[in-house]
């Protein structure tokens, strides 16, 4: 398998505009989860998904922020206007299960 | 509550030199313990994980790491350093029974000097 995989690896934009990370977890896996990762908070789990259905979203920072999972091979993650202060990697994990298995991730830089 | 302290923020060794990089968790279940690395510009890349069985685990790259129940500790462990050890090591704690989120500690740099 592939592994996890996460596009774009970088994406420059300018305030105000939308923003779409997508992911494609490991086939099989039941589990997907959207972490965000910056200097200043570290790691942090945004949103996480099971059997396609949002299960806790309480780490999605505000209502700019939304994630959707049409399918078991495909999630996105949309930011609404952007900010800088969005900036930071954004990485996407799966997991059949305990172990979670990360994406590359994206690296997105808002300005 | 739960949750997962890793002591050190940054650590440099020598290269050669052993390292022992800690971690500590409050957990109410039975925890599923990990050890993920990060090198630069990568994801997280499981090193180790522990649930029951020998508190002595072995995992990739040569780590190994002890669980530590009445320390409620899960030290991570290697005999001697590389440069290519270099990286971010994060320690985290979830449930065995499902796969819902583990919760990551807030990472320990690991810098190696030639």
């Amino acid at each position: 398998d592939a592994g996890v995989i996460q596009s774009p690896r970088h994406e420059v934009t300018e305030m105000g505009q939308e923003v779409t990370l997508r992911c494609k977890p490991i086939s099989g896996h039941d589990y997907l989860f959207w972490y965000r990762q910056t200097m200043m908070r570290g790691l942090e789990l945004l949103i996480y998904f099971n059997n396609n259905v949002p299960i806790d979203d309480s780490g999605m920072p505000e209502d700019r922020f939304s994630a959707k999972m049409p399918n078991a091979s495909f999630s996105t993650l949309k930011i609404q206007p952007s900010e800088p202060r969005d900036s930071a990697v954004y990485f996407c994990a799966s997991s059949l299960e305990s172990e979670q298995f990360f994406g590359p991730g994206t690296r997105l830089t808002v300005l | 509550a739960q949750s997962v302290t890793q002591p050190d923020i940054h650590i440099t060794v020598s290269e050669g030199a052993s390292l022992e990089l800690r971690c500590n968790y409050s957990y109410g279940a039975t925890p599923y313990l990990f050890w993920y690395v990060q090198s630069p510009g990568q994801g997280l890349q499981l090193l180790l994980k522990y649930f029951s069985g020998d508190t002595l685990v072995q995992g990739i790259k040569g780590f190994e790491a002890e669980f530590k129940r009445s320390q409620s500790s899960f030290n991570l462990r290697k005999p001697s350093v590389h440069w290519s050890d270099a990286a971010e090591y994060f320690c985290a704690v979830g449930p065995y029974s499902s796969a819902s989120k583990i919760i990551f500690g807030s990472g320990t740099r690991l810098s190696i000097r030639p």
